[in-house]
């Protein structure tokens, strides 16, 4: 069993939808960060967090310390928030874990 | 500022070949990182710096080697490629322990 767990691995919603990408994890860590992986492959640094709730623009995140769950979660999605999201948990100073992704495509 | 930049982009090995990958940040950041990712597998950590001239194993440091001899340059070798050496290696950096990561673009890199 991976460390990180991402769900769903794949997702397909319509242009406006409400997003949803959940990320557990089973070890302790010292923040949770999500990072966006666009289809050239280059990759994004969205959030930094170790509790509580952030926002940028569309894009909210939230950890539940306790529960050992954290959300990504898309207002209003676009086709350009198509990309593969990750969500990655610090061990220490320097270990991150990642999950394997989530697939996010929004049709038009 | 060109924040993390890589070099190659796209490189092709044959196998016992050696090369080395060249990862620049122009953000004074201390510590740097080498990732490899894989297809159904999550980015994993090779190697990574927590200054000049020092470095430190990651997660799969096998048949690989690093060096940080200037603040902003941080190169990884393969001495000897191998096909399971095959991927897209990442380099990343960031200001502190507590800041986040900067990702370069990626080095695809095939190993015949």
């Amino acid at each position: 069993k991976n460390e990180v767990e991402q769900s769903p691995q794949n997702l397909t919603a319509q242009e406006g939808e409400f997003i949803t990408i959940n990320c557990s994890y089973s070890v302790g860590i010292s923040a949770l960060h999500w990072l966006q992986q666009h289809p050239g492959g280059g990759i994004v640094s969205l959030f930094m967090l170790s509790s509580g709730k952030k926002k940028h623009g569309r894009l909210i995140a939230t950890i539940n310390i306790q529960e050992k769950h954290s959300s990504l979660h898309i207002t209003a999605s676009h086709p350009r928030d198509s990309a593969v999201y990750i969500c990655a948990a610090r061990q220490g100073a320097q270990k991150l874990v990642f999950g394997q992704g989530t697939r996010l495509t929004i049709n038009p | 500022n060109a924040g993390v930049t890589q070099t190659p982009k796209f490189r092709v090995l044959k196998t016992g070949q050696s090369m080395t990958l060249l990862c620049a940040q122009d953000m004074n950041h201390e510590y740097m990182y080498w990732y490899r990712q894989d297809p159904g597998m999550g980015l994993r950590l090779i190697h990574y710096s927590v200054g000049e001239g020092t470095t430190a194993k990651g997660e799969v440091p096998d048949g690989y080697n690093v060096s940080r001899l200037k603040k902003q340059n941080f190169l990884l070798g393969l001495e000897s490629a191998a096909p399971s050496q095959t991927s897209v290696y990442f380099c990343a950096s960031r200001m502190g322990s507590n800041n986040e990561q900067f990702f370069g673009p990626g080095t695809r890199l095939t190993v015949l």
